[in-house]
């Protein structure tokens, strides 16, 4: 079955620390990934998404995403996080023929002025 | 643009009362369109799709259902709510199969009392 794991549930780190959150996919055939944010209050919105190409993708507000297909991973990352970041984060993946988005259990994110 | 509108914003039913919560789609046609659950810990469970007027596709057995009466507009309801339907409703879309990611609204925050 289609699955998505997001194993850190509560992540708390102080402003300028390096973030990692991790994602893993089990997903039969070509597999399309994304990272939702959403802030206190706010809609979900999309981070950044992986279709094909460069593995390394590049999304808004200096986050960055690698998929390692080996690893049935795509893990978010952010060099430098700041206190903005808090939020809680969602990876998600769905097939080309699929219309369902499967989504982890999200990761709270707080960060410590 | 496509702009997506989802209300009431909150909500506080009675257990065995009625539900009815809206999401309209502006500014597209032919939407594929969503009704998400958020429960604490637990991500966004897929409730519902539909790709078509009329056409509705539900993922888990449950005591809701929904409608796509028009084009633009899905609709979530239940005959008689129950304390486990509490939770956060996302309504969203799609222009086409959910390799390009989705849309999402504003929510819902059903609490059921």
């Amino acid at each position: 079955a289609q699955s998505v794991s997001q194993h850190n549930h509560h992540v708390i780190l102080s402003e300028a620390a390096s973030l990692e959150l991790g994602c893993n996919y089990s997903y039969g055939g070509t597999v399309n990934l994304f990272w939702y944010v959403q802030y206190p209050g706010q809609h979900l919105q999309l981070l950044l998404k992986y279709f094909s190409g460069d593995p390394l993708v590049k999304g808004i507000k200096g986050f960055e995403a690698e998929f390692i297909k080996s690893k049935f991973s795509f893990n978010l990352r952010k060099p430098s996080v700041q206190w903005s970041d808090t939020a809680e984060y969602f990876c998600a993946a769905t097939g080309d023929s699929s219309y369902k988005l499967i989504f982890g259990s999200g990761t709270r994110l707080l960060v410590r002025p | 643009s496509q702009t997506i509108h989802q209300w009431p914003a909150t909500l506080v039913q009675p257990v065995g009362s009625p539900l009815s919560l809206e999401c309209t789609v502006e500014g597209t046609s032919n939407p594929n369109l969503y009704w998400y659950r958020q429960a604490a810990g637990r991500g966004l469970q897929l409730l519902f799709y539909s790709v078509g007027i009329g056409q509705i596709s539900s993922e888990v057995p449950q005591n809701l259902s929904a409608s796509r009466p028009q084009d633009r507009q899905f609709i979530l309801s239940s005959k008689k709510l129950l304390l486990s339907d509490s939770g956060f409703y996302l309504c969203a879309w799609s222009q086409s199969r959910a390799g390009h990611g989705y849309t999402f609204g504003s929510g819902t925050r059903l609490t059921v009392v």
